[in-house]
Order: C-alpha cells, then structure tokens, then sequence
C-alpha cells in the first residue's frame, strides 16, 4: 500500500460545485501539505499545516479551503469550482527537521468543465 | 514566492550521451532538493544538497550546489531510457519547499 494515499485519482465536474479531494498518510508524519501543477508552472503551494491544529495558506490559497481532521488525514476542498482550477493536485508529507523532504500521493487530476 | 528558473525545458537525448540540466535562482536557500517525476506518479526525491559548493553523487547522477547557495545543477552521464521523466529542483526556506518548473527529459533507446 502506498504510504500518501489520494481519492479519487481523477475527477470531472462542472462550474459551481463543491469538490473535496482527500489524503490519507500512513508515515506518521505530522507536516501535511496540498499542491497543484499545471504545466509550465510547476508545484505551487496551496495550503499546509504542520501539526493538527495548525493551518497555513501557501501562495495560492484563494478559492480553496482545508481541513486537518487527525494527523493522518488532510483534505482539500474547492467550495465552488471553476475552470481554471483544473489541475494536477499533489498530497505530500514531510517529517520535521529534515530538511522539508516530501513524500508525493500519486495526486488527483481533477478537470472542471 | 522565490523564483526557481530551470533550464532547458525540455530535453531529448540518444542512450549514451550525456545531459546536464540546470536549476538557477536570486536568492539564496537553506537547501535544495532536487526530483523525479513520473508520467501518473508523484515527485520523488533524488537528493537533497545543503552546503555551497557541495557535490553528491547517485550513481550516474552528479548534483551539484552552487557556493552562494542559489543555484544547482543535475549532471546525467551515460544517460539510459530509465531515467526519461521530469527533474523539478525545490529550493528551501522558512520550512516551505518553492519549486522549478521542471525539465522533461527524453532519452531514446
């Protein structure tokens, strides 16, 4: 079994609907994070959240939401999607004091149409 | 957000041959890692380099950080089909990775 697991791996909606992308760790690590990539841009930071209760906005949080429901779990909602949110978004977790290395889900495609 | 300028973007090469690809930035990272990406898969870490000036190698595969510590280099020798994918580098600071926009590699068989 992996270690970050991402549900679903791919999803098409439409303008408008609520979208949640969950991530699920079984590294024991408490550092969590969510990225998006679309191409030519590389990984861009969305939200992260180093222990339970704490939550950061990266540098492209607007539009998006989080919730850290236990060390394990971290998910990702779009409250109402549109279409240039249609991209690659990565789960990863990191354990801290090392040097911030990030172990990457297998990521969602999500497309909205 | 500091900017992490790679080049080339893409990259294709014959088995054999040799590629460098490059990871250069205006400011300067506590460290710098550097990935691989495959088609469907998320990034995995290669390497990570700390020290200016620092050399590390992994098999065919030489890093190379630069002494101010805001640039970086991913030299392939001998280079093979399984190592086509997509080479990110990710700059460190303030305990939060900013990355390049990555290089895709092509090696023909």
């Amino acid at each position: 079994d992996a270690d970050v697991t991402q549900t679903p791996r791919n999803r098409i909606t439409k303008t408008g609907k609520r979208i949640m992308l969950e991530c699920s760790q079984t590294k024991g690590h408490d550092r969590m994070y969510w990225y998006r990539q679309d191409p030519g841009l590389g990984l861009r930071l969305i939200y992260y959240s180093f222990d339970v209760k704490d939550i950061n906005k990266g540098e492209i949080s607007d539009g998006y939401s989080v919730s850290r429901q236990a060390q394990a779990k971290f998910s990702l909602s779009l409250e109402s999607a549109i279409p240039n949110q249609t991209a690659l978004y990565f789960c990863a977790t990191s354990e801290a004091g090392s040097n911030e290395k990030l172990f990457f889900g297998s990521g969602t495609q999500l497309s909205v149409l | 957000t500091q900017l992490l300028e790679q080049s080339p973007q893409f990259l294709s090469i014959q088995e054999g041959e040799n590629l460098t690809v490059y990871c250069n930035s205006s400011s300067v990272f506590s460290s710098l890692q550097w990935y691989r990406q495959e088609p469907g898969e998320g990034p995995v870490l290669l390497v990570t380099v700390v020290t200016g000036g620092e050399v590390k190698k992994l098999k065919r595969l030489t890093f190379q950080f630069g002494d101010a510590r805001k640039d970086s280099s991913l030299h392939i020798t001998a280079a093979q089909p399984g190592d086509t994918g997509l080479y990110l580098c990710a700059g460190e600071d303030d305990y939060k990775l900013s990355f390049g926009a990555g290089t895709t590699v092509t090696v023909r068989a």
